[in-house]
């Protein structure tokens, strides 16, 4: 089936610094989607883009749809504490309603 | 505007018990799914509805699960018997075709323990 492998899996990094993770895919995909998930919560959707190339921003974030459609990156600028979560990239494929496949998932947390 | 309510938040139950779990979508939504998450598989579609109907329930790992979906406002999820591995944190989240089927709408989730 397809995966998604999202790195790195966990990193740790100071605030106000800049953060950067991806998303690969073995297939490809018509929608990528990013959602950041806090603890005891369900993930919450930041960002979908809809074509190979796309360069998306919701605020201090900013997500590419890769152009061979097999990847997707997240960048956050600018890092506060309340950016930790858990970052989780999300596909789907096309041909009608498609199910969404999640990542693995990247665990961030951020040091005053 | 209420969003996806699961209930209950908390469940403990000893192995061989019937375990439901319940969800209520957004308004309007058309599309209803069920995801559990663990650890070491991360998070995994069980089944989806779409305007009540059962779509794929591929991801269902035996038939001790099952799901339902009534009406367009109720959904149910129902292990039994349950079992230790059965332990994780179930999701339901609800999406609208009309306005991007895609954007899924989770909510808070049910820690379920199986003791």
């Amino acid at each position: 089936g397809q995966q998604l492998n999202q790195s790195p899996q966990s990193m740790f990094i100071q605030e106000g610094e800049d953060v950067s993770m991806n998303c690969t895919s073995s297939s490809i995909f018509n929608t990528w989607l990013w959602y950041k998930q806090e603890p005891g919560e369900g993930p919450v959707l930041l960002i979908a883009l809809y074509k190979a190339g796309e360069l998306t921003s919701n605020g201090r974030l900013t997500a590419q749809f890769g152009i061979t459609r097999k990847d997707s990156f997240l960048n956050i600028s600018a890092s506060i504490p309340s950016d930790v979560g858990i970052y989780f990239c999300a596909g789907q494929g096309s041909g009608g309603y498609q199910k969404v496949t999640f990542g693995t998932g990247t665990k961030l947390q951020v040091i005053p | 505007d209420a969003g996806v309510i699961q209930s209950p938040r908390h469940e403990v139950t000893e192995m061989g018990q019937e375990v439901t779990l319940r969800c209520k979508p957004i308004s309007g939504h058309d599309y209803l799914f069920w995801y559990r998450q663990t650890m070491m598989r991360g998070l995994e579609l069980l089944i989806y509805f779409n305007n009540n109907v059962p779509i794929d329930d591929s991801g269902m790992p035996e038939d001790r699960f099952s799901a339902k979906m009534p009406n367009a406002s109720f959904s149910t999820l129902k292990i039994q018997p349950s079992e230790p591995r059965d332990s994780a944190v179930y999701f339901c989240a609800s999406s609208a075709t009309g306005t991007g089927g895609e954007k899924l709408f989770f909510g808070s989730g049910t820690q379920l323990s199986v003791l």
